[in-house]
């Protein structure tokens, strides 16, 4: 089954605790994005990457790292979380490729979510 | 500046009417795709209609369809006889070729009354 998985799905931690948020796709997709969605602000983009070792920042990078060393993974860190970074997590990937007619950029399929509490 | 706007924050349908949830976009690239997702209330996004600016027809998927009015820069969400599961909140995205971001709207929460 095409999907993209998150784990862990929930977690409660304290501030300064180092964390990783894994990401895995089984789509070969090129594209990977990591999201964080708080309440009246919808869904802001952290960082995504175009391919192996390609990584770039999104709208809010401040506090997290990502690394892309294989094609199907994207782990989000948080090196010291603090409180206001308390929100809901998703993970996201698409496929890049050309198309038969003008390019389109792809339909991102996501993940179900990681629920992050930062005490 | 918004670059996508979602002008209701919330709505009540009866059930079985249909409902029409606006988006209006903004962008000067030529090439971009409009995206549509559900979130119900337990947290996961589920892509429900893609519409790219080339198309020449109105995206369907099942009960749902893409209202696309390209120089009026609006891209309404339409479903069909709505059901109690649909209430949801629903999310409106844009993605321009050149810009690898998608750009989300901050959504419209959707409560269909039985």
């Amino acid at each position: 089954e095409a999907q993209v998985t998150q784990n862990p799905r929930y977690l409660i931690t304290v501030t300064g605790k180092k964390l990783t948020v894994t990401c895995s796709q089984n789509m070969n997709h090129e594209y990977m994005s990591w999201y964080r969605q708080d309440p009246g602000l919808g869904l802001r983009q952290i960082y995504y990457s175009m391919n192996v070792e390609v990584t770039d920042k999104g709208d809010v990078p401040e506090g997290y790292k990502v690394s892309r060393k294989e094609k199907r993974n994207f782990p989000l860190i948080l090196e010291s979380p603090s409180p206001n970074q308390t929100s809901l997590y998703f993970c996201a990937s698409s496929f890049e490729g050309l198309r038969s007619r003008e390019k389109e950029p792809g339909e991102q399929f996501f993940g179900p979510g990681t629920r992050l509490t930062v005490l | 500046a918004q670059k996508i706007t979602q002008t209701q924050p919330g709505m009540f349908v009866q059930e079985k009417e249909a409902v029409t949830l606006d988006c209006t976009y903004d962008t000067s690239d030529p090439s971009y795709g409009l995206f549509w997702y559900k979130q119900p209330s337990s947290g996961e996004m589920i892509f429900l209609i893609y519409q790219g600016s080339y198309d020449q027809q109105n995206a369907t998927e099942g009960r749902y369809s893409l209202n696309f009015q390209k120089a009026r820069k609006s891209a309404n969400l339409v479903i069909s006889a709505s059901q109690l599961g649909d209430s949801a909140m629903y999310f409106c995205a844009m993605r321009e070729v050149t810009n690898y971001q998608l750009i989300w709207g901050a959504g419209t929460k959707l409560i269909i009354k039985p």
